[in-house]
């Protein structure tokens, strides 16, 4: 089966470092996604990674490890407008995306 | 603003119906992406075409089907409506095979009554 799992929420204070998991098991593996969505918008693409390893991007880094099946999302310096949902998504066997519950972050002041 | 058009916003219908959703990626990109996004089942992904061929199939029910037209613009239709497919339906687009960075549009809204 295709499994993919999130926490469903967390709350941080502006200025903080907050890191987001994501457990997977998919059939196959061809990449993993992260997206932030705010609520009644479309969502928008964050990162990607294919191999181990951290990939950095300004504020935000995401982490893999394929091994464990398992990635993490980490956002430094948190900001008011950080507040919103993440979705982890993996591109498994057939170019297929398997979706997470995705995680609503609050941002408190 | 990502580039990616989808029309219409809202759309309002009846269980049994046929509707098209309608997609223009931004300029230049190749593959086109729908995702189905409702509150209990999350985002899904559903179908994607590369420069006009299906490359990927996901969680697409029977009664749906999408092409991509040689201008790159993509439709998604949906038949035989149920109440259960009220739902946000996104479109999101790339550039060539290997990128992996998807601009999503704005969404159509669809309401089954």
């Amino acid at each position: 089966g295709q499994n993919i799992d999130q926490p469903t929420e967390m709350t941080a204070t502006e200025g903080a470092i907050v890191q987001i998991n994501c457990t997977y098991q998919t059939s196959g593996f061809n990449g993993l996604f992260w997206y932030q969505q705010h609520a009644g918008e479309a969502p928008t693409f964050l990162s990607y990674n294919v191999l181990d390893g951290l990939e950095e991007k300004g504020r935000f880094s995401s982490f893999l490890s394929r091994s464990k099946g398992y990635s993490y999302l980490l956002l430094k310096e948190l900001q008011m407008k950080d507040s919103a949902s993440y979705l982890c998504a993996v591109r498994g066997r057939g170019q297929n995306f398997v979706f997470g519950p995705g995680t609503r972050l609050s941002v408190l002041p | 603003d990502s580039g990616v058009t989808q029309t219409p916003k809202h759309l309002i219908t009846a269980t049994g119906q046929r509707v098209t959703l309608r997609c223009s990626p931004r300029s230049g990109d190749l593959s086109v992406y729908w995702y189905q996004q409702s509150l209990d089942q999350g985002l899904q992904f559903l179908i994607q075409y590369y420069n006009g061929e299906e490359r990927a199939k996901g969680n697409i029910l029977e009664r749906f089907s999408a092409q991509q037209f040689p201008d790159l613009h993509s439709e998604l239709n949906l038949s035989s409506l149920e109440l259960g497919d009220s739902a946000l339906y996104f479109c999101a687009s790339s550039g060539r095979v290997a990128d992996n960075t998807q601009y999503f549009g704005p969404g159509t809204r669809l309401t089954v009554l």
